[in-house]
């Protein structure tokens, strides 16, 4: 069956540091897509990052990154020199071959300290 | 406007009531799914949907109905609302061909629906 776990229920960051948010996958479909999105307080969900199970690189858009293991299987976000605006609830997701049944881990609240 | 619309954005209701969440899309996507969050779960997926003529259960479909009525419109229905349904519901559409194997998703703004 496929998982997606996030452990860290809530993170603190000082502002202008960088921050890890982990994320674990279980899948034996050999190809598939990883998602980050994020949710601020006012609860819309905001696509961040993807990564596709044969990309060779790791994805990268501004100051978000995804630090794809796949011998872990796992998916870490990066995010650098965070900001006031990245405080939000962070999931993790999973597409399966052909994009649909998405399935997401329960999520890592950010909170960012000025 | 936005590109995935979702009515009402906030209902309170009561046990043994029927509702209804309604969501209507301009991105001219043909699959469209129904997700609940809740604290400490996530999102799960209740319903999706490939074209008008293809509804598929996903994880947690009991309690729930849903209608594609069109490619741009997809309800969700509740015939008897119970209070463990108090969450906050999300449309949401995909077109597969922007990834290599997945879609990314466009989501709605949320419905929160609380039933007493």
């Amino acid at each position: 069956a496929q998982k997606i776990t996030q452990t860290q229920p809530g993170m603190f960051v000082q502002e202008k540091e960088a921050v890890t948010l982990d994320c674990t996958y279980d899948t034996s479909d050999p190809s598939y897509g990883l998602f980050w999105y994020k949710q601020p307080s006012s609860g819309e969900m905001i696509f961040l990052i993807y990564q596709g199970s044969y990309d060779q690189q790791n994805a990268t858009e501004g100051r978000y990154s995804l630090n794809f293991q796949k011998a872990r299987k796992s998916a870490n976000l990066v995010i650098s020199a965070s900001q006031l605006g990245d405080s939000a609830m962070y999931f993790c997701a999973m597409a399966n071959t052909g994009g649909f049944k998405t399935i997401f881990g329960a999520g890592t609240r950010l909170f960012v300290k000025a | 406007d936005a590109d995935v619309t979702q009515t009402p954005r906030n209902r309170i209701t009561k046990t043994g009531k029927r509702i209804m969440l309604e969501c209507s899309q301009t991105k001219g996507h043909d699959r469209m799914y129904w997700y609940r969050q809740d604290p400490g779960l996530g999102l799960r997926l209740i319903y999706y949907s490939f074209d008008v003529k293809d509804i598929n259960k996903g994880e947690i479909s009991d309690g729930y109905s849903v209608s594609r009525q069109a490619q741009a419109k997809f309800s969700l229905s509740l015939e008897s609302a119970i209070p463990n349904q108090t969450a906050l519901y999300f449309c949401a559409t995909s077109d597969p061909s922007l990834g290599a194997a997945t879609g990314e998703l466009f989501f709605g703004e949320g419905s929160r629906l609380t039933v007493l």
